[in-house]
């Protein structure tokens, strides 16, 4: 099925280090979402984007809408350990969202 | 405000035996959502309901079924479970209006294994 190409698939960081990672489709996209899963748990809503070139911050998180609206980009600013998860990206096309494969994020203490 | 809840949590059967997954919220939401997620795969659209009284397939809808109850609950039924539907089900709803300041909640999951 059609899915969103997210990278980095995982990434161990240091304690303190910025985080950088996007989506991209060979899609245009009305809505970007990103997600955060915890093991165990479901994806909890980290930011949500609606306008190409939209800039969002939520807390250390800070989220943008690509222009082209094919690709969204998720940085981590200043890491600590409870970042820890799997982050995944959504977008959603005309009835239906589509999602990344996730990136898994370690933090190094 | 419980948000998106689904029961069971955790659920074992064997091959050919039917459950059904239960899945409420509590936001007024008008749209909801089934999914399947397995490793490497992300998550899959089983399939969804645009409103009350409203289903359509998703991505991966064989070997299910689904009933948009009212408004606030939309269950998933397995009629004869297989093997490949071990996976973890999350149930989510949608807040806002079709693509127009569109938000999707999801609930805790149901963990399947079919033995």
């Amino acid at each position: 099925g059609q899915q969103l190409n997210q990278s980095p698939q995982s990434m161990f960081i240091q304690e303190g280090e910025d985080v950088s990672m996007n989506c991209t489709s060979s899609s245009i996209f009305n809505t970007w979402l990103w997600y955060k899963q915890e093991p165990g748990e479901g994806p909890v809503l980290l930011i949500a984007l609606y306008k190409a070139g939209e800039l969002t911050s939520n807390g250390r998180l800070t989220a943008q809408f690509g222009i082209t609206r094919k690709d969204s980009f998720l940085n981590i600013s200043a890491s600590i350990p409870s970042d820890v998860g799997i982050y995944f990206c959504a977008g959603r096309g005309t009835y239906k969202y589509i999602f990344g494969t996730g990136t898994r994020l370690k933090v190094l203490a | 405000n419980a948000g998106v809840t689904q029961t069971p949590k955790f659920q074992v059967l064997k091959t050919g035996q039917s459950m059904t997954l239960q899945c409420a919220q509590d936001m007024n939401h008008n749209s909801m959502y089934w999914y399947r997620q397995d490793p490497g795969m992300g998550l899959r659209l089983i399939y969804y309901s645009a409103s009350e009284g409203t289903t359509d397939k998703g991505e991966v809808p064989n070997g299910y079924n689904v009933s948009r109850l009212n408004k606030r609950e939309f269950s998933l039924r397995l009629e004869s479970a297989a093997p490949s539907q071990t996976s973890v089900y999350f149930c989510a709803s949608t807040r806002g209006l079709a693509g127009v300041q569109e938000t999707q909640y999801f609930g805790p999951g149901t963990r399947l294994l079919v033995l």
